[in-house]
């Protein structure tokens, strides 16, 4: 299948700097792009949807100033933690949306990028 | 809105015993589901999904029906091993490419 791309796979930083996290799609184009957020065995709650050359989506709740998203191209979408406190230590996954053709009509599926685990000191 | 409901973990099987995880879901419409699987340290991967009621999807042994009569879709694997204990989740997508509502998740250990 599709494979999704995240990097770093762990970032360790001081309190008040920023961390970006990439997400790239290695073998097609994402127009659409998905960050989720996820505390120790809890589930993933969706933080934004990521639009290529367009603004992002926040969901409700999540500081769009504090969380910078950018989709510039169709491979990759940023997530950069700005000024990043202990709170915002978590592990940051992404998806990217992946719609092939097939004979019944388009297919989509959401591929997974392995994760990035960002602890803030 | 939507949501899902998943049985609670952790659940803990010797190897070769038959594994049932429950996951009930609400929604308005008539969404695809899906069970995706996440191994310690690492993302998500999707184990099987089903668009349409009465589908089932299968993958590696592991099998789920999509019950539109009891908004059901419980995974399933007979004979479960030591390298399937991982997090599953349960999840719903109401339109495609619509976000995935995912279920709490539950920790599942296989011991030998």
């Amino acid at each position: 299948g599709a494979v999704v791309s995240q990097h770093p796979s762990w970032v360790i930083c001081k309190s008040g700097t920023s961390v970006k996290i990439e997400c790239r799609s290695l073998d097609f184009q994402a127009t659409t792009m998905f960050w989720y957020r996820q505390f120790p065995k809890q589930s993933l709650m969706l933080m934004a949807t990521s639009n290529e050359g367009s603004k992002a989506t926040y969901e409700q709740g999540v500081e769009k100033d504090k969380f910078l998203i950018n989709h510039a191209s169709l491979t990759l979408s940023t997530l950069t933690v700005t000024s990043a406190h202990p709170e915002d230590s978590s592990f940051y996954i992404c998806s990217a949306r992946d719609v092939g053709v097939t004979s019944g009509g388009p297919l989509e599926t959401q591929y997974f990028g392995p994760g990035t685990r960002l602890l803030v000191l | 809105g939507n949501s899902v409901t998943q049985m609670e973990g952790p659940v803990t099987l010797s190897e070769e015993a038959f594994l049932t995880i429950n996951c009930t879901y609400t929604a308005t419409g008539y969404p695809s589901l899906f069970w995706y699987v996440q191994y310690p340290g690492e993302g998500l991967q999707l184990l099987l999904k089903a668009t349409k009621a009465d589908d089932k999807g299968s993958n590696k042994g592991f099998e789920a029906t999509y019950r539109k009569e009891t908004t059901s879709f419980h995974l399933e694997k007979g004979s479960v091993q030591v390298s399937d204990s991982a997090v599953y989740f349960c999840a719903l997508q109401e339109t495609s490419g619509s976000r995935l509502t995912f279920g709490e998740g539950t920790q599942l250990t296989v011991n030998p």
